[in-house]
């Protein structure tokens, strides 16, 4: 079962603009991550927030978590067409184990 | 390059087959995860495997099943296969359960 449910499914926009994706989960966490899929590749890691964090930063990525809310939310700022790829938010499962989200497909046009 | 190394990346086989996909963890990586992606289940976790031992498992089927080896390489077996098993299989390892994972990239799976 799904733990993390990212929206929207899908987002365009243009080179240059800010992209936010937003992530829900079900059960207290531990932590929350986010990953990025270029199509057919492997997810590639991009940031931990653990839940004692409000907000993390890394480069262009900015990430905010609402334990009260049980929401998360990446930001991606100045976007480039290299940006294009899918998102994924990843929350600990029952058993340890990471569960992922379906995804937000971005797609940044030049 | 995350050092998780999958074999074969592609993979064409006819239903009632059995395959075998392979996975090297990164150097030092006690944790390896197994997941499949299709198009309609989105990123489904299969089983997780730490130093050798099954340590959790998710939406996998009796027809699948895998093991970590000693030398901490893991496999992942997919007997009686049906068209519905056409997907990418991931594998992907850490350092430890909580932690970030690291992604192989895939072997891709087509039943015909």
């Amino acid at each position: 079962s799904q733990q993390g449910e990212e929206d929207p499914q899908a987002l365009s926009i243009q080179e240059g603009e800010n992209a936010t994706m937003n992530c829900s989960y079900k059960t207290s966490i531990n932590n929350l991550q986010w990953y990025r899929q270029n199509s057919g590749r492997g997810l590639v890691h991009l940031i931990l927030i653990r839940s004692n964090e409000r907000e993390k930063h890394s480069g262009r990525l900015r990430v905010t978590l609402d334990t009260s809310k049980k929401s998360s939310s990446l930001l991606i700022t100045a976007s480039r067409a290299a940006d294009t790829a899918s998102y994924f938010c990843a929350t600990g499962g029952s058993q340890g184990n990471l569960i992922f989200g379906k995804g937000t497909k971005l797609s940044v046009k030049p | 390059d995350s050092g998780v190394t999958q074999t074969p990346k592609h993979l064409i086989t006819a239903t009632g087959q059995r395959v075998t996909l392979r996975c090297s963890p990164r150097s030092g990586d006690l944790s390896v995860y197994w997941y499949q992606q299709s198009l309609d289940q989105g990123l489904q976790f299969l089983i997780q495997y730490y130093n050798g031992e099954e340590r959790a498992k998710g939406n996998i089927l009796e027809r699948f099943s895998a093991q970590q080896f000693p030398d901490l390489h893991s496999e992942l077996n997919l007997s009686s296969l049906e068209l519905g098993d056409s997907a990418l299989y991931f594998c992907a390892s850490s350092v430890d359960a909580s932690g970030e994972l690291f992604f192989g990239e895939g072997s891709r799976l087509t039943v015909l």
